[in-house]
This record gives C-alpha cells, structure tokens and sequence, in this order.
C-alpha cells in the first residue's frame, strides 16, 4: 500500500493565481480529510469527505477555497485566487470505518504552499 | 464544537527521563482519542490511540490514560531516546456521528543526550 499520495509536496506561486493540490486515498478508505497545518494555528479541519460527499465544510475559510471529490480515488483542494496568508502545510488524510469504529488517520506527506 | 487543549508547548527532558503530555477535551459524547507524532518536514503519524471504554493503553514505551469524568487524557514517554523528539499532537473525535478530529495545538518534546 502506497499509502496517502499528495501532489505536489511543495509549490510556489504568485498572489493572485490558482493553486490545485491533488490527493490520492489509501484504497478502500472511506473517509477523506483536508487540513491545513501553521505555526500559529496548527491543524485546522478544511473539509471531509464520506464516501465521495463533501459532509462538512465549515472549516474552508472563505470563497476562494474549494475542494472536490470525483471519485474514491482523487480529491483536489483549489485556491482562486491565492494570497500570501494561505501559505501553509496543506495535508490529505483518509481513513475507514470498520463496523462502527472509527480508526486513526493516516496522512499524506503534505503540501507545502507558499504565495508570495 | 469540540475543543482541544494540549499542554506543555514545549518540553525538554534528558534521555533516559520520562515525559508527559496532557490534552483536555470539552465534549463529553467525545470516544476516540488518538496520538500523533510529526518529524520535523515529516506526516503526523499515529503512535497510539485510546477508546472511551479503556481507563488505559500501553505499547511498549509509550502509554496513553484516559479519564473520561475530568475530561482529559496523557501521553506517557519513558526512557526517552532522542529520536523521540519530535511535535505531538493528541485528538479528540466527538461521539456525535461526526468522524472528524479535532486536535491539540501540539508539543514540541526534545530529548537531550
């Protein structure tokens, strides 16, 4: 198992601009996350995912974020447009529920955006 | 919402010594408590997990006690080796249906040889 596979692991643009992070589950997981990680505010909750349905999103802080579930398979997060305060450590993590408990996440490597 | 509060920030230990980390969580339906650890650039990942129906859990050394009437929960180290140091985090994950964790801020453990 290849685990939570995230791309790109860093990425670097200019203010203003759309920013795409793309992530793949562990197969078989049902369960999708998209947290955000900084210094000041450590791991923040953007989005799950159940099954392919977005479940809660009250954690996208605004507008310009979006994020998709095509399959059981990709998830994608956007930003449009892109500002200097949405550099951070944007992190994929699925898991499954097996019989009504709940597991542990595993997380992808991350990626590490920066918005100058 | 849930909220999580994790203590220390930052903790310093001399190899060999034990460490302790503290989480409290504010809502009491909350079952699942989970233990992150994240090397530096690196995933959080899961070091060990506790359920609301277990008072304690033990895996090798590290141990995790769970009091659900104070509402709070500790990480145990012993014998800390400094490849141990490294950011945890501890989690809650409310009882409601929700299955999203919320987390502590962190804390940074350095093991000094």
């Amino acid at each position: 198992d290849a685990g939570v596979i995230q791309s790109p692991r860093h990425e670097v643009t200019e203010m203003g601009q759309e920013v795409t992070l793309r992530c793949k589950p562990i197969s078989g997981h049902d369960y999708l996350f998209w947290y955000r990680q900084t210094m000041m505010r450590g791991l923040e909750l953007l989005i799950y995912f159940n099954n392919n349905v977005p479940i809660d999103d009250s954690g996208m802080p605004e507008d310009r974020f979006s994020a998709k579930m095509p399959n059981a398979s990709f998830s994608t997060l956007k930003i449009q447009p892109s500002e200097p305060r949405d550099s951070a450590v944007y992190f994929c993590a699925s898991s499954l529920t097996e019989r009504g408990l709940r597991d542990g996440y595993t997380f992808g490597s991350g990626t590490r955006l920066t918005v100058v | 919402g849930e909220n999580v509060e994790q203590h220390p920030s930052t903790l310093s230990v001399q190899e060999g010594d034990s460490a302790v980390i503290k989480c409290t969580y504010s809502d009491s339906a909350s079952n699942y408590f989970p233990w992150y650890k994240q090397e530096l650039g690196k995933r959080p990942q899961l070091i060990i997990d506790i359920r609301s129906n277990v008072g304690e859990k033990k895996d090798q050394r590290i141990a995790v006690t769970l009091n659900k009437t104070a509402k709070h929960f500790s990480l145990h180290i012993t014998e800390t080796q400094p490849e141990d140091s490294a950011v945890y985090f501890c989690a809650a994950r409310d009882g409601a249906g929700s299955y999203q964790l919320t987390f502590g801020k962190g804390t940074k453990l350095s093991v000094i040889p």
